[in-house]
């Protein structure tokens, strides 16, 4: 079965710092792999995703992500955290058509 | 657009009541879930309708029912709720048919529930 591991629940950086949110994940077949974002009381939103092709892939807001095979790791990064960034950031795996396994989150937390 | 509107934002159920959330997509979608979220569990797939009349379970059923009632829309039903039920209920749609590739799920904002 697929699955994602986000390491870390909770990071915490300061304004400006950069953001790095861990994610691993087991997959028998090669993996569509997705990052959401969840802002307070809000439903969630895509930032990424990576299907084919390309290993680093961008987002929206200044994210980004590569996808590592040979470490079966899809991190996210930023490299200049900003205030409006605080959210709880989700990792998921494709593990059929159209199905999503999410992991549990990270909540990141930025200090002026 | 309004994308994926759910119904309603909050409930609160006393044991053993029954109630219906209510889902419905504009984007001319295939593919609606369920989803449940609790602290530290991340999101949990209740039940997904892959297309028009056709619903499949998923990682957690027990307990829920639902209905794809067209392709708009896809309903959740607790037929009697009990205190673990208490939880956030995403719903989400994807898959307009144009690329044979995955298409991302794009969330409702949720129904908060409360199961006293």
């Amino acid at each position: 079965a697929q699955s994602v591991t986000q390491l870390g629940s909770h990071v915490s950086v300061s304004e400006g710092a950069l953001v790095l949110l861990r994610c691993n994940y087991s997959s028998s077949v090669p993996p569509y792999l997705f990052w959401y974002v969840q802002y307070p009381n809000q439903g969630l939103q895509l930032l990424l995703k990576y299907t084919t092709g390309a290993t680093l892939v961008k987002g929206i807001n200044g994210f980004e992500a590569e996808f590592k095979k040979s470490e079966t790791s899809f991190h996210l990064t930023k490299p200049s955290a900003h205030m409006s960034d605080a959210a709880e950031y989700f990792c998921a795996v494709s593990p059929g058509f159209q199905k999503l396994v999410f992991g549990t989150g990270t909540r990141l937390l930025v200090s002026p | 657009n309004a994308g994926v509107t759910q119904t309603p934002k909050f409930q609160v159920l006393k044991t053993g009541q029954s109630m219906t959330l209510q889902c419905a997509q504009d984007m001319n979608h295939n593919s609606m879930y369920w989803y449940r979220q609790d602290p530290g569990m991340g999101l949990r797939l209740i039940y997904y309708s892959a297309s028009e009349g056709t619903t499949d379970k998923g990682e957690v059923p027990n307990g829920y029912n639902v209905s794809r009632l067209n392709k708009r829309e896809f309903s959740l039903r607790l037929e009697s709720a009990a205190p673990s039920q208490t939880s956030v209920y995403f719903c989400a749609s994807s898959g307009d048919g144009r690329s044979p590739m995955y298409n991302e799920q794009f969330f409702g904002p949720g129904t908060r529930l409360t199961v006293l």
